[in-house]
C-alpha cells in the first residue's frame, strides 16, 4: 500500500526566503516520487520526479528535492522564492508494478512582497 | 509541451442533468485518467484506462462512466447529475506505468 502525507497546507514566505514543503511517504515497494505543481486555473503539471536514481533531484524554476529512504521523505526546496512560485504544489507516489500514483492533499504556498 | 485539452471549462447544469465531459490528448499515450479535485483534498482518482475499450474504476467511488473508443479519446458521462457533484474534474495521460502524467487545465462543474 502507499499513501503521501504532506505537512502543512499552507506555507508563507518572503520573497527571497527559503522555500520548504514538506511529503513524507509509505509505500512497499521502492518508490518513484514526484511533484508536481498547480497554478490558478490550470492543470497540474511536473516539477520533478525520483525514480532511483541520484537521490537530489533537480527540477524546473530552481526546485529540488532530496529522497531520504531512512526518512522517507521527499521534501522540496528553492533557495529564493520568487512571487511566481505563489501556487499549490502536490507530491505523489507511486510504485514498481502498481499502476495508480497516489497524490497528497497538496500545499499551496503563498508568497509575499 | 503537453497536448491534452478539456471541455468545458466551467458548467453549470440542473439537477437530473446528463452531461459528458470531454478530454483529448494528442501525445499518442496509452494511460489515461479522470480525477476529482476539491480544495484541501487529495486528488482522487475515479476512472482510468490501460489503453483501447479498458476501462476501470479508481479509488473513489463515482456515479460517472467513462469509454475509451479511441487512444486520444476519453469522455466521462454523468447520466443524471446532483449537487454532490459538484468538483473540479481533471483528466490526465501517460505514457507508461510510474510515468510523468499530463494534466488538462480540468473542468470545473457546479450542479444546482
Amino acid at each position: 500500500a502507499q499513501s503521501v502525507t504532506q505537512l502543512g497546507s499552507h506555507v508563507s514566505v518572503s520573497e527571497g526566503a527559503l522555500v520548504l514543503l514538506r511529503c513524507n511517504y509509505s509505500s512497499s515497494v521502492p518508490p518513484y516520487l514526484f511533484w508536481y505543481v498547480q497554478y490558478p486555473n490550470q492543470g497540474l503539471q511536473l516539477l520533478l520526479k525520483y525514480t532511483s536514481a541520484a537521490t537530489l533531484v533537480k527540477g524546473i524554476n530552481g526546485f529540488e528535492a532530496e529522497f531520504k529512504k531512512s526518512e522517507t521523505s521527499f521534501h522540496l526546496t528553492k533557495p529564493s522564492a520568487h512571487m511566481s512560485d505563489a501556487a499549490e504544489y502536490f507530491c505523489a507516489v507511486s510504485g514498481a508494478g502498481g499502476f495508480k500514483t497516489i497524490f497528497g492533499a497538496g500545499t499551496r504556498l503563498f508568497v509575499k512582497a | 509541451e503537453a497536448d491534452i485539452y478539456q471541455t468545458p471549462r466551467y458548467l453549470v447544469i440542473g439537477t437530473g442533468k446528463k452531461i459528458t465531459l470531454e478530454c483529448s490528448q494528442t501525445m499518442g499515450h496509452d494511460k489515461m485518467y479522470w480525477y476529482q479535485q476539491d480544495p484541501g483534498m487529495e486528488l482522487h482518482l475515479i476512472h482510468y484506462s490501460y489503453g483501447v475499450n479498458s476501462t476501470e474504476k479508481g479509488d473513489l467511488s463515482s456515479e460517472s462512466t467513462v469509454s475509451r473508443i479511441r487512444t486520444e479519446h476519453f469522455p466521462l458521462t454523468l447520466e443524471s447529475a446532483r449537487p454532490s457533484h459538484t468538483s473540479q474534474y481533471l483528466c490526465a495521460s501517460s505514457a507508461g506505468l510510474q510515468e510523468t502524467q499530463y494534466f488538462g487545465p480540468g473542468t470545473r462543474l457546479l450542479v444546482l
